[in-house]
């Protein structure tokens, strides 16, 4: 089986901006949830989906918000780009809730 | 919410030696504890986990306990090598709802040959 993947690898943009992450997960996995990291903050959880609906959501401002397609593949948004958004993006699949996690290899974001 | 410390943030190891790392959670109804390890530039990737209806589990020379009672959970990693130099994540998450994983802050094991 293919695994996760996410598009684009890396991205540069300017406070202001904003930016559209993708993450397709591995097939027949229906919960994709993203997660930031930085140096500082470890893995901090933005929000799952599951079969098309965030079920969760963790304490990120709303300019940060996603979506999930009927395929499973995910997209998260992000607006308003500020500096410290600069962060590796990381997208994980796992087959339903509370079973194992297959990370990505993440979007490394830019802000300047 | 759910709350998870994990200690020591950095950890040296000689070759050979032992290395433990340990996490406390702060949410009862969390029932599923997983290990993750991250290399240099890599994706994280879960290493074992444990359920809340077991003690202990082991594969090969990682170990994870598991204290409900406490709260608290503990990585074990036997006979060390360089190539198990990474940071290692803890996390807690409640199966029976929605996906919520929370992670540690992560620990950066170097094993010194």
């Amino acid at each position: 089986k293919a695994g996760v993947t996410q598009t684009p690898r890396y991205l540069i943009k300017t406070r202001g901006q904003q930016v559209t992450l993708s993450c397709s997960p591995i097939s027949g996995h229906r919960s994709v949830s993203w997660y930031q990291q930085t140096p500082g903050q470890g893995l901090q959880f933005l929000f799952e989906y599951f079969s098309e609906t965030q079920r969760n959501k963790g304490n990120f401002p709303g300019r940060f918000s996603g979506r999930q397609f009927s395929n499973s593949r995910s997209e998260m948004n992000v607006s308003t780009l500020e500096l410290g958004d600069s962060a590796l993006y990381l997208c994980a699949s796992s087959r339903i809730q509370g079973t194992e996690q297959f990370f990505g290899p993440g979007t490394r974001l830019t802000v300047l | 919410g759910e709350n998870v410390e994990q200690h020591p943030s950095t950890l040296s190891v000689q070759e050979g030696d032992s290395a433990v790392i340990k996490c406390t959670y702060s949410d009862s109804a969390s029932n599923y504890f997983p290990w993750y390890k991250q290399e240099l530039g890599k994706r994280p990737q879960l290493i074992i986990d444990i359920r809340s209806n077991v003690g202990e589990k082991k594969d090969q020379r990682i170990a994870v306990t598991l204290n409900k009672t406490a709260k608290h959970f503990s990585l074990h990693i036997t006979e060390t090598q360089p190539e198990d130099s990474a940071v290692y994540f803890c996390a807690a998450s409640d199966s029976g709802g929605y996906q919520k994983v929370t992670f540690g802050t992560g620990t950066k094991l170097q094993v010194i040959p």
